[in-house]
């Protein structure tokens, strides 16, 4: 597609119970990230994945977050027994390498009650 | 020290006003400098990318200085509609991974 697409656009979730966000990127783009963004907060760094190369999982915040990316295309990020401080908005960005900017998705709001 | 750091305002300024916003970043082998917009509850967007020359897109001039590792954005004649928050972007020497600073947030007043 011409953007990066995101799904769902909102998720509310009961606390304890696993989510699944997807992203699409711009197809050719061979790097894709995760970023969450708390309300009135900065960007925090998630995810990286480039190519076939091993994914950069510093910034994952615990053990309960998990993503993969697939034929080197659409990502998947799992948040394992959520919990309310993972309330925020999930962005993916892509973008061709290096040196280029990203793209990024329209995120998905997740709401944990 | 935080990798990327800018003045989080928010500057209040009036239409037609000049503005700028500064940015600093800590690691002197960066090969890459974007600015980006991000409006209230969207997604950041692309407004340029900085080039060591310096360069200009209509109203917005974007420049860098390697010596002092520090990345600027001036706006000219400012409109309600450049109310945003400014983010200052760097790319590590590996060219790819970017790094976000916290964001300038600007506000146009009648």
């Amino acid at each position: 597609g011409a953007g990066v697409s995101q799904s769902p656009s909102n998720k509310v979730t009961e606390k304890g119970k696993d989510v699944e966000l997807r992203c699409d990127p711009i197809s050719g783009h061979t790097a894709l990230y995760w970023y969450r963004q708390s309300l009135g907060q900065g960007l925090e760094f998630l995810i990286y994945f480039q190519g076939n190369s091993a994914p950069d999982k510093s910034g994952l915040p615990s053990d309960r977050f998990s993503a993969e990316r697939t034929g080197g295309s659409v990502s998947t990020l799992t948040i394992q027994r959520t919990q309310q401080e993972d309330s925020a908005v999930y962005l993916c960005a892509s973008s061709r390498p290096p040196g280029y900017g990203y793209t990024f998705g329209s995120g998905t709001r997740l709401t944990v009650v | 020290r935080k990798e990327v750091e800018q003045d989080p305002g928010p500057f209040n300024v009036p239409e037609g006003a000049t503005v700028a916003f500064n940015c600093t970043y800590s690691n002197s082998a960066s090969q890459s400098f974007f600015w980006y917009r991000q409006d209230c509850r969207k997604e950041p967007k692309l407004l340029m990318s900085v080039y060591s020359s310096g360069n200009e897109d209509g109203r917005f001039t974007a420049q860098l200085n390697r010596a002092s590792q520090y990345i600027s954005l001036l706006i000219r004649d400012s409109k309600l509609s450049d109310s945003a928050t400014y983010l200052c972007v760097v790319g590590g020497d590996t060219g790819n991974m970017l790094t976000f600073g916290g964001g300038t947030r600007l506000m146009v007043k009648p």
